[in-house]
């Protein structure tokens, strides 16, 4: 099973602020996938990068993933208070035709206004 | 509603106890995945089921836990002689096909305490 490694581990910032949380693994991704989980919340997918150098925007949301495919970061421009959550990446692992996750520890976002 | 429902929300049990944690799918889904959450880490997997099929129950932590998918929609998993450490949030999963092709939907998962 892959290990995930995710930093840091907390963060809290001020509105208006950027921000970039990382994603690392000793091993190659096959693909990886970023999920925001608000409290009491299941996760929810942002968005998956397959491609080494790839680089996917969503709104003021830039995901950029490592040329090696072993390293994906998280870019937040001018962050609001409905940014905060638990931002986790997750690797997927075949098992049988289908996928399992598997999860970082994430990154607790606390944007205070 | 349309998206993956867990019931209840939140469950307490006395250590001992036997428990039983409900998901219901978004309808037509084929796959469905178990996964626990501790406090403070990123979910871990369970178990797969493609519609009635376990095809993967690896990361059952120990032989009292037991899930079931009778009918190939609803799913049951069920924690027997409850420890303090089966405290965590329970999540389920449901994807549109078995191929890995679509996206896993999460629901906001069953908060586990056991005293």
């Amino acid at each position: 099973t892959q290990l995930l490694e995710q930093s840091p581990q907390f963060l809290s910032i001020q509105e208006g602020e950027n921000l970039t949380v990382y994603c690392n693994s000793s091993s190659v991704f096959s693909s990886l996938q970023w999920y925001r989980q608000e409290p009491g919340e299941g996760p929810v997918l942002l968005v998956t990068v397959v491609t080494g150098g790839e680089v996917k925007k969503l709104k003021r949301l830039t995901f950029q993933f490592g040329d090696a495919r072993k390293d994906s970061s998280l870019h937040i421009t001018a962050a609001q208070p409905g940014d905060t959550g638990l931002y986790l990446c997750a690797s997927r692992e075949a098992i049988g035709s289908n996928y399992k996750l598997t999860f970082g520890k994430g990154t607790l976002l606390t944007v205070n206004p | 509603g349309a998206g993956v429902s867990q019931s209840p929300r939140y469950k307490v049990a006395k250590r001992g106890q036997d428990v039983a944690l409900r998901c219901d799918p978004i309808s037509g889904h084929v796959s469905l995945f178990w996964y626990q959450q501790a406090l403070g880490q990123g979910p871990e997997f369970l178990t797969y089921f493609q519609n009635e099929a376990q095809l993967d129950k690896s990361g059952l932590p120990s032989d009292r836990f037991f899930a079931e998918r009778p009918e190939g929609s609803v799913s049951t998993l069920k924690i027997q002689r409850t420890q303090q450490e089966d405290s965590a949030v329970y999540l389920c999963a449901s994807s549109l096909d078995g191929a890995g092709n679509q996206p896993q939907h999460f629901g906001d998962g069953t908060r586990l305490s056991i005293l």
